[in-house]
C-alpha cells in the first residue's frame, strides 16, 4: 500500500491523558498537513510540515498539541490533557513540493469520555 | 454536553440521473480547487482537480466547473451511482508557502434505487 497510513484508526481516552497519533505519508511527498474534522465540517487545517521543518501551525493548533516529523518522513501529533472538545477525525495529507494533488489518510478517530 | 452536528446541504438523486453538487469559495486569490468524496469513517478521496486559469475539466464520469467571476464551483457526476452516495466536499488551496487546503461545507449526496 503506497497511500498515506495513520495509526490508530480509532482511539478513546478518558480527559487529561495524552494520546499520540502518527502518520507515514507517501514516501516521495515532502510536504505533510494535519486537518483536524469533527462531525457535519469539512476538514480544519491544523499545521504543516516541510521535510522535517514545521513551517505553518493554525490558530486551531492551541499549546496542548504538537507535532513532529523529525526525519522528515513520519510525522506525529500529541495532545496533551486531552478535553472533550478534542474528539474529532485527525487527518493526515501529503503532497510534493508545489506539485498538485494531496493524498489523505483515512484519519484517526479520537474520543475523550 | 455533546453538540449537535450540523445539517449537511442535501442533494438526492435517482440512479441513472445526473448530479451536481455546488461550492462557493472563499478566496479570489486560490489557484487550485479539488474536489473530495468522503465516505463515513474515511479520509477524503480525490475526485477531480482544476487550477484557476482553467474554466471546466473533465474526468471518467465527472466534470468540475470553475467560475472565477462569482467565486463559484460545481461538480457534475453523470449517470450517478449507489456507490457515488457520499458527502462530496471542495476544497481551495490558498496562495502562500504553507499551500494549504481550505475544504468549504460539504454536501451530502444520496442516490436512490
Amino acid at each position: 500500500d503506497t497511500g498515506v497510513s495513520q495509526d490508530p484508526r480509532h482511539k478513546i481516552t478518558k480527559r487529561g491523558q495524552n494520546v499520540t497519533f502518527r502518520c507515514d505519508p507517501i514516501s516521495e511527498h515532502n510536504r505533510l498537513y494535519w486537518y483536524r474534522q469533527t462531525l457535519g465540517q469539512g476538514p480544519e487545517f491544523l499545521t504543516y510540515f516541510q521535510n522535517e521543518a514545521q513551517l505553518e501551525k493554525s490558530r486551531l493548533l492551541s499549546d496542548r498539541f504538537s507535532a513532529e516529523r523529525p526525519k522528515g518522513s513520519f510525522s506525529t501529533l500529541e495532545i496533551q490533557r486531552t478535553e472533550q472538545g478534542d474528539s474529532a477525525m485527525y487527518l493526515c495529507a501529503s503532497s510534493q513540493g508545489v506539485a498538485y494533488g494531496y493524498t489523505f489518510g483515512s484519519g484517526t478517530r479520537l474520543t475523550v469520555v | 454536553g455533546e453538540s449537535v452536528g450540523l445539517h449537511l446541504p442535501t442533494l438526492s438523486v435517482q440512479e441513472g440521473d445526473n448530479s451536481i453538487i455546488n461550492c462557493a469559495y472563499s478566496n479570489s486569490a486560490s489557484d487550485y480547487f479539488i474536489w473530495y468524496k468522503q465516505e463515513s469513517g474515511k479520509g477524503p478521496q480525490f475526485i477531480i482537480d482544476i487550477r484557476s486559469n482553467m474554466d471546466k475539466r473533465q474526468g471518467q464520469r465527472v466534470t468540475v466547473l470553475l467560475n472565477k467571476t462569482v467565486k463559484h464551483l460545481s461538480l457534475q457526476i453523470a449517470a450517478t451511482q449507489p456507490g457515488d452516495s457520499a458527502v462530496y466536499f471542495c476544497a481551495e488551496r490558498l496562495r502562500g508557502s504553507a499551500r494549504q487546503l481550505t475544504f468549504g461545507s460539504g454536501t451530502q449526496l444520496t442516490v436512490l434505487p
